[in-house]
């Protein structure tokens, strides 16, 4: 089945950095999502792309859509304590609205003050 | 949009007996259900797939027999954990599909099943 690498599996960093992690996959995705997870919580959507190459901002949160479909990074700038957290990416196929969606193992941010 | 309503937030039960979770979509109409399942430290792993009025889609490795999907309303689905084992222990999410594009994407509040 498709499998998504994400990376780094832990960033340990210091508030005002600015934070950077990726998924690369193995096959074609049509939709890429950015999520974010606390403790015993479900995640919450962060930004979705649908276009390759597409490049999106929320806040201080930005991410692109690769242009080979098969990948893309989420970029936080100037981290803040509420940042921490688990980051996912996850990937929709071309199957669209009737495709689940496949899980990155997740980025865990923490920040030192 | 695309409130979501996840129940129970937790549950802890014996081991045989079945615990039901409920997902409702509050301000759409979920015309498809994904179930996940997250174990401790772990991501999350598509179950099912349901679409409303049709049985289930289960992924390989997911026994359908013992996850029960209900997905008789557009606004709401079920998952039935019939009986439980410990290994069945894990935090159960919900993701209602339909409406706008990004109500594909919005996950309830979870469930945390501990089977004792």
């Amino acid at each position: 089945g498709q499998q998504l690498n994400q990376s780094p599996q832990s960033m340990f960093i210091q508030e005002g950095e600015d934070v950077s992690m990726n998924c690369t996959s193995s096959s074609i995705f049509n939709t890429w999502l950015w999520y974010k997870q606390d403790p015993g919580e479900g995640p919450v959507l962060l930004i979705a792309l649908y276009k390759a190459g597409e490049l999106t901002s929320n806040g201080r949160l930005t991410a692109q859509f690769g242009i080979t479909r098969k990948d893309s990074f989420l970029n936080i700038s100037a981290s803040i304590p509420s940042d921490v957290g688990i980051y996912f990416c996850a990937g929709q196929g071309q199957g669209g609205g009737a495709d689940g969606l496949t899980f990155g193992k997740g980025t865990h941010l923490i920040i030192q003050p | 949009g695309a409130v979501v309503s996840q129940h129970p937030s937790w549950v802890i039960c014996k081991s045989g007996t079945s615990v039901k979770i409920e997902c409702r979509s509050l301000d759409f109409q979920a015309t498809t259900m994904f179930w996940y399942r997250q174990f401790p430290k772990q991501s999350l792993m598509l179950m099912a797939t349901s679409n409303e009025g049709s049985k289930a889609t289960y992924e390989q490795g997911v026994e359908k027999d013992k996850f029960l999907i209900n997905h008789a309303s557009l606004t709401l689905s079920t998952l039935t954990v019939t009986s439980a084992h410990p290994e069945d222990s894990s935090f159960y999410i919900c993701s209602p599909q339909g409406g706008a594009p990004n109500y594909g994407y919005t996950f309830g509040s979870g469930t945390r099943l501990t089977v004792v």
